[in-house]
């Protein structure tokens, strides 16, 4: 069963770059597409995007001018940047198992802060 | 790509049955069966409850099914009890091959 650990910097000023990493403990590295999610406190899910262990990638329009995510293969991780942060990009970011059109399962969330 | 479109609230008393609505068009969950249902409860992260329409994972409760028809995806819960008190999300592929999820439907088990 695939476990996941995610750690980062929670408190950014804005115009700075977050940036997130994901640990994969267990199930096949190479089966899986490997996706970053996020809440902002009291509203819904956004999907951010996701990489396979190829570094193929696929990103929402709305994020994807400021999204890279890569992947570590050899340390069985992938990590998140998001370039030129506000107030909008403050939320909890789940680093989420995908593939097999499910996600499932998620790690435990790391809330970032976007203030001045 | 627009979010998927959920009722804000829904309700019922234990033992009954409801029922969560996530309305999409042809080019996400009228295009293919790649819907999926989450619960979260208030400080935790989501969890799956259905996968493809209407398949339960391994260890959720069949009081839980899913279903579609057209752009409209369903979630029942059956026999509702006060632990299902939760938000539940919806959630689809695209045919952009991108997701996209519901805005969220709070339960309130009365």
């Amino acid at each position: 069963q695939v476990q996941l650990q995610q750690w980062g910097a929670g408190l950014l000023k804005p115009s700075e770059t977050l940036s997130l990493t994901c640990a994969v403990n267990g199930g096949s590295f190479s089966s899986h597409w490997w996706t970053w999610i996020r809440q902002p406190p009291g509203k819904g899910l956004e999907w951010i995007g996701e990489i396979n262990h190829s570094g193929g990638t696929n990103y929402n329009p709305s994020l994807k001018s400021r999204v890279t995510i890569s992947v570590d293969t050899s340390n069985n991780q992938f990590s998140l940047r998001l370039t030129s942060v506000t107030a909008a990009d403050t939320a909890v970011y789940y680093c989420v198992t995908g593939g097999n059109w499910r996600f499932d399962p998620w790690g435990r969330g790391t809330l970032v802060t976007v203030s001045s | 790509q627009s979010a998927l479109t959920q009722p804000a609230s829904v309700s019922g008393s234990p033992g009954q049955s409801i029922t969560i609505s996530c309305t999409g068009t042809n080019s996400d969950i009228g295009g293919h069966n790649y819907v999926c249902w989450y619960q979260q409860h208030p400080g935790k992260a989501p969890k799956l409850m259905i996968s493809d329409v209407s398949n339960r994972p391994s260890g959720v409760s069949n009081r839980f099914s899913g279903s579609k028809s057209g752009n409209t995806a369903s979630l029942t819960i059956s026999g509702l009890q006060a632990e299902d008190e939760a938000d539940y999300y919806c959630s689809s592929y695209t045919s952009s091959s991108t997701w996209v999820f519901g805005g969220g439907t709070k339960l309130t088990v009365l």
